[in-house]
């Protein structure tokens, strides 16, 4: 149980175009959901935490019009990175939390703009 | 403000030895505390957690960890690693609003 998918696994996107990253809850719903940017060999960054229905409270830091967060249901949150630039590449990863402090994550997305 | 600190970037044991990964973290309040584990290009899968009650935990894979708040440590343990534990090890507390702070993460080798 508790399965998470994100979709695509990785993408290859060229620069000024905009890709869009799936964050799926499979088996269970989940009013929020979290996404983290991670680069290699580090930790896990948290970028902005979207909750179904509202709009997602970014962290500080984070251009809300750079990443387009949507959470349209219980299960479906979508992470938008417009105008995608070089720096913007990186491994993104999706969580999903049925109740506090209880996140699962997906299997993440490497983004790579050329 | 809530930090963890996880001292030790890499570790590397023989298989078969035992293993503890050090965690460390601050914060006022009791802390729910998390271990991660994370294979290379994988997202991250839950070994424990830590809410209240019972200080010695235990998780999937034959881990357990230790709350002391004494110490404000919560350490992973497990007596006899395998090949396959070898992945890198994030703990985490649970922050207000539902967030986690994550550790700098622990890199595990393992020799044969």
């Amino acid at each position: 149980g508790a399965v998470v998918s994100q979709h695509p696994s990785w993408v290859i996107c060229k620069s000024g175009t905009s890709v869009k990253i799936e964050c799926r809850s499979l088996d269970f719903q989940a009013t929020t959901m979290f996404w983290y940017r991670q680069f290699p060999k580090q930790s896990l960054m948290l970028m902005a935490t979207s909750n179904e229905g509202s709009k997602a409270t970014y962290e500080q830091g984070v251009e809300k019009d750079k990443f387009l967060i949507n959470h349209a249901s219980l299960t479906l949150s979508t992470l938008t990175v417009t105008s995608a630039h070089p720096e913007d590449s990186s491994f993104y990863i999706c969580s999903a939390s049925p109740q506090s402090y209880e996140q699962y994550f997906g299997p993440g997305t490497r983004l790579t703009v050329t | 403000a809530q930090s963890v600190t996880q001292p030790d970037i890499h570790i590397t044991v023989s298989e078969g030895a035992s293993l503890e990964l050090r965690c460390n973290y601050s914060y006022g309040a009791t802390p729910y505390l998390f271990w991660y584990v994370q294979s290379p290009g994988q997202g991250l899968q839950l070994l424990l957690k830590y809410f209240s009650g019972d200080t010695l935990v235990q998780g999937i894979k034959g881990f357990e960890a230790e709350f002391k708040r004494s110490q404000s440590s919560f350490n992973l343990r497990k007596p006899s690693v395998h090949w396959s534990d070898a992945a890198e090890y994030f703990c985490a507390v649970g922050a207000s609003t539902d967030k986690l702070i994550f550790g700098t993460g622990t890199r595990l080798q393992v020799f044969p």
